[in-house]
């Protein structure tokens, strides 16, 4: 069964403008983490974010947010004010006791 | 300091061969972590280590992919008789695990393998 889905293969966004990449979890486990990493190009996978299942408030880190609504099992994330170097992929992953599940990634594109 | 690394960076081999991948994780980490990446895909969660030792094998694809990590710090994925659906890029992570479910792993660079 699909544990994080991103629906959006591809975003384009313009440069200095806000942009929200979608992601939904399916869990059953009170406890879980919620991560988003960024894969350039270059193909390292670098941290961007992270939400506690019990955090009240939405993580916040530097120029991303994560929208977190537990109800609904989204963990969107947005991205303002949009640069040239954010173009890359996105994944959503999430983490349970002993397991890891990434969905299969965001290509952000932002038009200079 | 130094963060992961992996070798070889590529690896071309034949099918049937057996082939092993290598991760150095970030000192002092205690956790590791082995993922796959096909072309287009996220990524495969396969094995992870709390020290030495691995508290599920479940994700690995089948019997012929084994890993091992020994002095809680290398660790070597082993695929044997590889087949053309391995051919991938396999990451390896670490993490300090002193975060719970907040542990940021940290990822290495790859390993690109194809099986021709």
């Amino acid at each position: 069964a699909q544990k994080i889905t991103q629906t959006q293969p591809g975003m384009f966004v313009q440069e200095k403008e806000a942009v929200t990449l979608d992601c939904t979890y399916d869990t059953s486990d009170p406890s879980y983490g919620l991560f988003w990493y960024k894969q350039p190009s270059s193909g390292e996978m670098i941290f961007l974010i992270y939400q506690g299942s019990y955090d009240q408030q939405n993580a916040t880190e530097g120029r991303y947010s994560l929208n977190f609504q537990k109800a609904r099992k989204s963990a969107n994330l947005v991205i303002s004010a949009s640069q040239l170097g954010d173009s890359a992929m996105y994944f959503c992953a999430m983490r349970t006791f002993n397991q890891f599940y990434f969905g299969t990634g965001t290509s952000l594109t932002v038009i200079p | 300091g130094a963060g992961v690394s992996q070798s070889p960076s590529n690896k071309v081999t034949e099918k049937g061969k057996d082939v092993e991948l290598r991760c150095d994780p970030i000192s002092g980490h205690t956790a590791l972590y082995w993922y796959r990446q096909s072309l287009g895909q996220g990524l495969e969660f396969l094995i992870y280590f709390q020290g030495n030792s691995a508290p599920d094998k479940s994700g690995l694809p089948s019997d012929r992919f084994s890993a091992e990590r020994t002095g809680g710090s290398v660790s070597t994925l082993t695929i044997q008789r590889t087949q053309q659906e391995d051919s991938a890029v396999y990451l390896c992570a670490s993490s300090s695990l002193a975060g719970g479910l907040a542990d940021t792993q940290y990822f290495g660079p790859g390993t690109r393998l194809t099986v021709l």
